[in-house]
């Protein structure tokens, strides 16, 4: 347990479906982070929050959309995916501010995706 | 365009130690970061560098030269649990994580 808490762990969804993902943190940190993580690939960043505000979003389709209600709690709703989604989605959360542990980001476990 | 390179996979013995490299080409420098990844598991922090040279935590150590664009990972004493993959990362001059794809490395008896 990272203290990062993300649910489900694995989900399996048709084209058609609609879906969400859940991560929650309680470290107090300022910040969280979508990512998606395919095998044999870097780590892709797909949104940014902080103090609750969306930051970035880097260029990510529509059929993803992050929601961050508050501080602690990030979801990713899943509408329409196709295929190539099929990845594990990272949610991560960092202090933020300044100084040498600002950036240094907490991970959950991951989400497994498999889009059918 | 920006880039962070590293083996795809390396294997060593137990007992042993290992150097995982990272080469970067990045616009600007802020810090390196080095993350492990058990299989199914969150990747976990390991450690910075932002300044020249080695870092020593215990059975791992993380070297920097910030010069050459080269960090390395250095494993002693390995152990089975160390089978996992490494990932490097760096922030640019925008505070951007630029990732590598990963070092899988395998721990054989």
């Amino acid at each position: 347990e990272t203290g990062v808490t993300q649910t489900p762990r694995h989900l399996v969804m048709g084209m058609t479906n609609k879906k969400s993902l859940k991560c929650e943190q309680h470290l107090g940190h300022n910040a969280m982070y979508w990512y998606k993580q395919s095998a044999k690939k870097p780590l892709e960043l797909m949104f940014v929050y902080s103090l609750e505000e969306r930051v970035e979003n880097n260029s990510v389709p529509s059929r993803f959309s992050p929601e961050c209600p508050n501080s602690s709690h990030l979801f990713l709703h899943l509408h329409t995916l196709q295929p190539e989604d099929s990845a594990l989605y990272l949610c991560a959360s960092s202090p933020g501010g300044e100084g040498s542990g600002a950036n240094v980001l907490t991970f959950g476990a991951g989400s497994r995706l498999t889009v059918l | 365009g920006q880039n962070i390179d590293q083996p795809t996979e390396m294997t060593a013995t137990e007992g042993a130690i290992v150097q995982i490299n990272c080469t970067y080409q990045t616009s600007g420098f802020n810090g390196l970061f080095w993350y492990q990844q058990h299989a199914g598991e969150a990747p976990t922090f390991l450690s910075y560098n932002v300044l020249d040279g080695l870092e020593e935590k215990g059975r791992f150590s993380s070297f920097l030269s910030r010069s050459k664009g080269y960090s390395y990972l250095l494993l002693k004493e390995l152990q089975m649990k160390d089978s996992a993959s490494y990932l490097c990362a760096v922030i640019d001059s925008n505070y951007q994580l630029i990732w590598g794809a990963g070092t899988k490395l395998i721990i054989k008896p």
